[in-house]
């Protein structure tokens, strides 16, 4: 079956710096997602990609979809204490959606 | 709107209990979805739905069965509940048309199988 591999897996950044986690892909995918899950809670979409190139931002923000249709990355600036949590990727083909494993993010005051 | 809900919110079984997931949705989406989150792991998909009276199987479908009688309802059942089972389950809604396929989720449900 379809699969992602999320990296990193785990990240411990300083508030403030910058963050960057990425997803591979062996399928190509039409719409890439990234989510954010806190704990006890469900994912919630962050940015949603369509366009394979596309570069779209949402606040502090930024993920890409490859060229190739089969990696994207999400980049997060300045990072702050909230935005502790897992990210997850996502790509959907059809009528499937596929995640990746997740990168847990720890941001140290 | 309240989104995708998801009931109950936690759960525990004996093994070889049945119960039923309940999930419904007020956004009037044609696409729903199930999947499981083992600790440490990504959302596993289970079944899946693209309008009522249809549904397929996902990725670990075994265990489990659906049923989609109305477009706001994708109920989740385990027959014979088994220690592996054990997981916390979301239910997901999306309105897939151009482009826009952005999966809605519920707060999940945690089940414990003993």
């Amino acid at each position: 079956g379809q699969q992602l591999n999320q990296s990193p897996q785990s990240m411990f950044i300083q508030e403030g710096e910058d963050v960057s986690m990425n997803c591979t892909s062996s399928s190509i995918f039409n719409t890439w997602l990234w989510y954010k899950q806190d704990p006890g809670e469900g994912p919630v979409l962050l940015i949603a990609l369509y366009k394979a190139g596309e570069l779209t931002s949402n606040g502090r923000l930024t993920a890409q979809f490859g060229i190739t249709r089969k990696d994207s990355f999400l980049n997060i600036s300045a990072s702050i204490p909230s935005d502790v949590g897992i990210y997850f990727c996502a790509g959907q083909l059809s009528e499937k959606l596929v995640f990746g494993k997740g990168t847990k993010l720890t941001v140290n005051p | 709107n309240a989104g995708v809900t998801q009931t109950p919110k936690f759960r525990i079984l004996k093994i070889g209990q049945s119960m039923t997931l309940q999930c419904t949705q007020d956004m009037n989406h044609n696409y729903m979805y199930w999947y499981r989150q083992d600790p440490g792991m990504g959302l596993k998909l289970i079944y899946y739905s693209v309008g009522a009276g249809i549904t397929d199987k996902g990725e670990v479908p075994n265990g489990y069965n659906v049923s989609r009688s109305t477009t706001e309802d994708f109920p989740l059942r385990l027959e014979l509940a088994a220690p592996s089972q054990t997981s916390v389950y979301f239910c997901a809604s999306s309105r897939p048309g151009q482009g826009l396929t952005e999966a809605f989720f519920g707060q999940g449900t945690r089940l414990t199988v003993v």
